[in-house]
């Protein structure tokens, strides 16, 4: 199975801070990978697909670049309604594994 | 629009058996494979089980293989996951969610139901 691991575990921020989320997988995915955000009793919501692209409908300050092992989400200006945890997941083999999370909260 | 909804959760003692729902609108059900997600209390997202778009691949994750069993009726527009021999660990909000890529099961799940509580407890 493929490991994935993110960093920071948690992060606290203020608005308007960049904020920048790393994610590891233990072996190559190419670009298998997306980006989830997921609030409290709601349900999780995808942000980012194929590594780089941003799903129709989500704010163009988040981005993400990466392949192979190494990614990364960025949001470039922080918004009250960013606070969340944030995933990663990868999409090249079966089983479909997420990364740990990440929260962010207000500073 | 494209909704996903949840249902058959609820309390069951350890070692039984729950069948959960998901009946999914407003995009072509049949290109479309069909993720389960869990969470459990204080933990992160866990993906549980995936269906192809015609029912023909069914693939687990390690926690659940042998217990649980994805399907699907595309002349209904559902997709079930049969839990059996629960254990408290599966105690989570379950979710099903669309794969965003028609198709293929190696993608992602871009719309999401509002999730399903099951509690495995005695």
């Amino acid at each position: 199975d493929i490991q994935m691991t993110q960093s920071p575990s948690s992060l606290s921020a203020s608005v308007g801070d960049r904020v920048t989320i790393t994610c590891r997988a233990s072996q190559y995915i190419s670009s298998y990978l997306n980006w989830y955000q997921h609030k409290p009793g709601k349900a999780p919501e995808l942000l980012i697909y194929a590594a780089a692209s941003l799903q129709s409908g989500v704010p163009s300050r988040f981005s993400a670049s990466g392949s192979g092992t190494n990614f990364t989400l960025t949001i470039s200006s922080l918004q009250p309604e960013d606070f969340a945890t944030y995933y990663c997941q990868q999409s090249y083999s079966i089983p479909l594994t997420f990364g740990p999370g990440t929260t962010v909260d207000i500073k | 629009q494209v909704q996903l909804v949840e249902s058959g959760g609820g309390v069951v003692p350890p070692r039984r058996s729950l069948r959960l729902s998901c009946a999914a609108s407003g995009f072509t059900f049949t290109s479309y494979a069909i993720h389960w997600v869990r969470r459990a209390p204080g933990k992160g997202l866990e993906w549980v089980a995936v269906i192809s778009y015609d029912g023909s691949d069914k693939y687990y994750a390690d926690s659940v293989k042998g217990r649980f069993t994805i399907s699907r009726d595309n002349t209904k527009n559902m997709v079930y996951l049969q839990m059996n021999s629960l254990r408290p660990e599966d105690t989570a909000m379950y979710y099903c969610a669309k794969a965003s890529d028609s198709i293929t099961v190696y993608t992602g799940g871009h719309y999401w139901g509002q999730g399903t509580l099951v509690t495995v407890s005695s």
